[in-house]
């Protein structure tokens, strides 16, 4: 069966500081991967999504950007932190058939202090 | 564009009542998807149903079921006989042929109370 795998749980990180989060997927081949941000209180927005190795899309201009280095392994980076960066971030996959469900990944908690 | 909306915030019922989550969808494809997610306290987003534009009938999975009417855009999630672990934050989500992931309403948080 598929897992997905998302570390750290918890991060509090001082403005201006670098970010890495890190995400992996088990068990299938050549997902579609998503990074979503949840601010609190509110819904999932979409940050980037990725359809393969090297390839993402960019939801939002912002000050994050995401990697795909390996097929199964997805990246969300920052070089400067901003206090506004904080929030409770979602790592996903799902297959390549049209319009299908996501998997979700149990979440980043970034406080920016 | 395409949109979800969830206008109740927050809801609490005592447990053993029914309580029904309200979601309303705009899109402009003749063929979309609608789901529903529950995010219980531990944050991690757990996928409970999905419907196709096509099939309006009602779908019912133990307590819950779904009423997915397209005349008034509409694919509202009842709970039968509340739980106290039914407590979450419930998203509704659409996916159509203009997007490659889901767009998400901004949750109900349900509270049930024992």
């Amino acid at each position: 069966s598929q897992t997905i795998h998302q570390w750290p749980a918890t991060l509090v990180q001082p403005v201006g500081s670098p970010l890495s989060l890190e995400c992996t997927v088990e068990g299938t081949s050549n997902p579609n991967l998503y990074w979503y941000r949840q601010a609190a209180g509110r819904g999932l927005q979409l940050l980037f999504y990725s359809v393969g190795i090297g390839q993402i899309s960019s939801e939002v201009p912002q000050n994050l950007s995401a990697s795909r280095p390996q097929d199964r392994q997805f990246i969300l980076s920052s070089k400067k932190l901003l206090l506004s960066d904080s929030g409770f971030y979602l790592c996903a996959w799902s297959d390549h058939t049209p319009n299908t469900e996501a998997f979700f990944g149990q979440g980043t908690r970034l406080t920016v202090v | 564009a395409q949109k979800v909306t969830q206008a109740q915030t927050e809801i609490s019922v005592v447990e053993k009542e029914d309580v029904t989550l309200d979601c309303v969808y705009e899109t402009r494809d003749t063929t979309y998807y609608l789901f529903w997610y529950k995010q219980p306290p531990s944050g991690e987003l757990v996928f409970l149903i999905r419907r196709n534009s096509f099939d309006e009938q009602n779908e019912i999975s133990g307590r819950y079921s779904w009423n997915f009417q397209k005349s008034t855009s509409s694919f509202n999630f009842t709970i039968t006989a509340s739980q106290v672990v039914d407590s979450a934050v419930y998203f509704c989500a659409l996916s159509d042929t203009g997007r490659r992931a889901l767009t998400f309403g901004s949750g109900t948080r349900l509270q049930v109370q024992p």
